[in-house]
């Protein structure tokens, strides 16, 4: 059975660096890529960037270029999402989700539970 | 580039059915997903390829796309069906992931 279990919640400071992972089990970890989704309070879901752990391709989407950082480790099948620099608008849950991708779809098929990051001005 | 656009809310009365759509003019072009959320909990994929269903979601839960429509729809409501509703899509290029806004279910 695939699960994704993510890393706790985090409560910090503007200007504070950030990692939190996504523990993955139950199936080929270099073989699936991996998603990144935003939703901030009362907010609607965002998709960030999906990183294949194979090779590391990441992708990131417009709107968090450059804002995020992406990565996998295959030695402990986890993927990690970090900032360099944190913002109060930066506040929200993160989920990690499986991607099934192919030449014609992209979707998720299995999320973590989630972590809430808040940041405090 | 393109959007996914949802109406914010849906009522429903229970043993009813449902139907939330979700427009955009890619949907021609490359399929719709949708996702269920409910308060607290993470997404939970419910339709994927416009219409199929992932293992253990029950056959009252139905996808369809048309043109640059695609519906959800949820037969024999129950009160445990009130939650989110997510669709999905991707770009052109099938690179970029697409949300809509989600649409509010709620069970009268």
């Amino acid at each position: 059975e695939v699960h994704l279990v993510q890393s706790g919640t985090e409560i910090k400071k503007s200007g504070e660096s950030l990692k939190i992972s996504c523990k993955t089990s139950g199936y080929s970890f270099t073989t699936y890529w991996i998603g990144w989704v935003r939703q901030m309070p009362g907010k609607g879901l965002e998709w960030m960037g999906i990183i294949y752990p194979g090779d590391s391709d990441t992708r990131y989407s417009p709107s968090f270029q450059g804002q995020v950082t992406i990565s996998a480790d295959k030695s402990s099948t986890t993927a990690h999402l970090q900032w360099s620099s944190l913002k109060a608008s930066d506040t929200a849950i993160y989920y990690c989700a499986r991607v099934i991708d192919t030449s014609m779809m992209r979707y998720f098929d299995s999320w973590g539970q989630g972590t809430l990051v808040t940041v405090s001005s | 580039s393109y959007e996914l656009t949802q109406s914010p809310s849906v009522s429903v009365s229970p043993g009813q059915t449902a139907r939330i759509t979700c427009s955009g003019d890619i949907l021609p072009k490359q399929y719709a997903y949708w996702y269920q959320q409910k308060p607290g909990q993470a997404p939970v994929l419910l339709i994927y390829q416009d219409n199929k269903r992932p293992s253990g979601i029950p056959e009252r839960f139905s996808g369809s796309s048309s043109g640059t429509t695609a519906t959800l729809t949820i037969s024999g409501l129950q009160a445990e069906d009130e939650a989110d509703y997510y669709c999905q899509s991707t770009d052109y290029s099938g690179f970029d992931v697409l949300f809509g806004g989600g649409t509010k279910l709620t069970v009268l």
